[in-house]
């Protein structure tokens, strides 16, 4: 079984901080790990992923998140917060080696509110 | 690459009618996928097609429910006799054949059973 945990509800930030949004996984073998960010009553948009390689994962609008396996985390990062940024962020995970599986586990989202 | 489109983008059905959600994915992506969020929560996985062989079903996607990809382009979601516990948002989602592909979003169905 895979699973993922966002133990933040809520992340308020100032305009010009950096942000992070915190994601830990559990799957049986080795992970293929994702952000998307969701504003009201839209769906999902692609931020970022992890696949395998360099642990320090680029992606849009300046987001970046980092790879931990150790720690099985994934937390997601941008050095300077915008007002835009403000929206839902999920963190979800597939188990590489899940039997054919291609089903995605989502965490419950986790707000991020950046304050002017 | 127009994206991922959903049709209709919001439904108010009363309890014990049957509704019925189309999802058009981007067009060269042979893979599609159903989920469905309710409030406060992630996406949960309902179904995905490889072209139009349906391969998985979780076990939330009870007999009142039913997915077809006839053609390998688009899909329906129906939901026959629904229930008040059936209000969600339903998100469609495409990929390309590939291991390590990503998944594509649309805009999603907001369904209010009353």
């Amino acid at each position: 079984a895979q699973s993922v945990a966002q133990p933040e509800d809520q992340v308020n930030v100032a305009e010009g901080n950096p942000l992070t949004v915190k994601c830990t996984y559990s799957v049986s073998g080795n992970p293929y790990l994702f952000w998307y960010v969701q504003y009201p009553n839209r769906g999902l948009q692609f931020l970022l992923k992890y696949i395998t390689g360099d642990n320090l994962v680029k992606g849009s609008y300046g987001f970046e998140a980092e790879f931990n396996k150790s720690q099985t985390s994934f937390h997601l990062k941008k050095p300077s917060a915008l007002v835009s940024d403000s929206a839902l962020y999920f963190c979800a995970v597939r188990d590489r080696g899940g039997a054919g599986s291609y089903q995605l586990t989502f965490g419950k989202g986790t707000k991020l509110s950046v304050i002017p | 690459d127009t994206g991922v489109s959903q049709d209709p983008r919001h439904k108010i059905t009363k309890r014990g009618q049957n509704v019925t959600f189309r999802c058009d994915p981007i067009s060269e992506h042979n893979r599609l996928y159903w989920y469905r969020q309710t409030l406060g929560q992630g996406p949960e996985f309902l179904t995905y097609f490889q072209n139009e062989a349906q391969l998985e079903k979780s076990r939330l996607l009870s007999d009142r429910f039913s997915a077809e990809r006839p053609k390998g382009s688009f899909s329906t979601l129906e939901i026959q006799r629904t229930e008040q516990g059936d209000s969600a948002m339903y998100l469609c989602a495409s990929s390309s054949v590939g291991a390590q592909e990503t998944q594509y979003f649309g805009p999603g169905t907001r369904l209010l059973v009353l």
